[in-house]
């Protein structure tokens, strides 16, 4: 079975500090484990995306992620945040071997950012 | 320009009068899916498509129906719409269901049932 947990709904960070978002998931195979952006009123869009490659993925405006087999974790982080950042982002986990054929959703968190 | 269209964006109705969300895409995908967006509960899966004719239930498919009669076009249809359908809709495509694949999410339909 797959989940994902976000571990939280809201982060609010100040304009140049860094920005972590949490994602732990559970996959009884490889998975494949993403990070979508949605900024208001509009559709998801691909950050990141970890395919057992590297651990460390990089991605779109400057964000990067860690996959952490270990830990179970994913976690999203930007050095310095931009107001342009502020937006929900989902932690999305997918499975080759899946035979629900299935790609779970987090529930999402909103990322707020302060002048 | 690759992309996934819907329409239309923003929808109000009224309890029982039958609606259709179109959506279409242009990057000759195999896969197809619609989810529905509700707060606090991230995206919840519809109902998907693996292939023209060949569609399957997802997490939440009651009140739902789709079509996928040509490769390009998954309408989502409401035959009775009710108040707890009130959601935000997005239709989303991509080369393989599961995996490393990305999928492409069109802009999203809000509907309101009242």
């Amino acid at each position: 079975a797959q989940s994902v947990t976000q571990l939280d709904s809201h982060v609010s960070v100040s304009e140049g500090t860094p920005v972590l978002l949490r994602c732990n998931y559970s996959s009884s195979y490889s998975p494949s484990l993403f990070w979508y952006v949605q900024h208001p009123n509009k559709g998801l869009q691909l950050l990141l995306k970890y395919t057992s490659a590297a651990t460390l993925v990089k991605g779109i405006n400057g964000f990067e992620a860690e996959f952490k087999k270990s830990e179970t974790s994913f976690h999203l982080t930007k050095p310095s945040a931009h107001m342009s950042d502020a937006a929900e982002y989902f932690c999305v986990v997918s499975s080759s071997y899946s035979s629900a054929s299935k790609i779970i959703f987090g529930s999402g968190t909103r990322l707020s950012i302060r002048p | 320009e690759a992309q996934v269209t819907q329409n239309p964006r923003y929808l109000i109705t009224v309890t029982g009068k039958k609606l259709t969300v179109t959506c279409s895409q242009n990057m000759n995908h195999e896969y197809m899916s619609w989810y529905r967006q509700d707060p606090g509960l991230g995206l919840r899966q519809i109902y998907y498509s693996m292939n023209v004719e060949v569609t399957d239930k997802g997490d939440v498919p009651e009140g739902y129906k789709v079509s996928r009669k040509e490769k390009r076009n998954f309408p989502l249809i409401l035959e009775s719409p009710s108040p707890n359908q009130t959601s935000l809709y997005f239709c989303a495509s991509s080369s393989y269901p599961t995996g490393p694949y990305e999928q492409y999410f069109g802009p999203g339909t809000r509907l309101t049932v009242t």
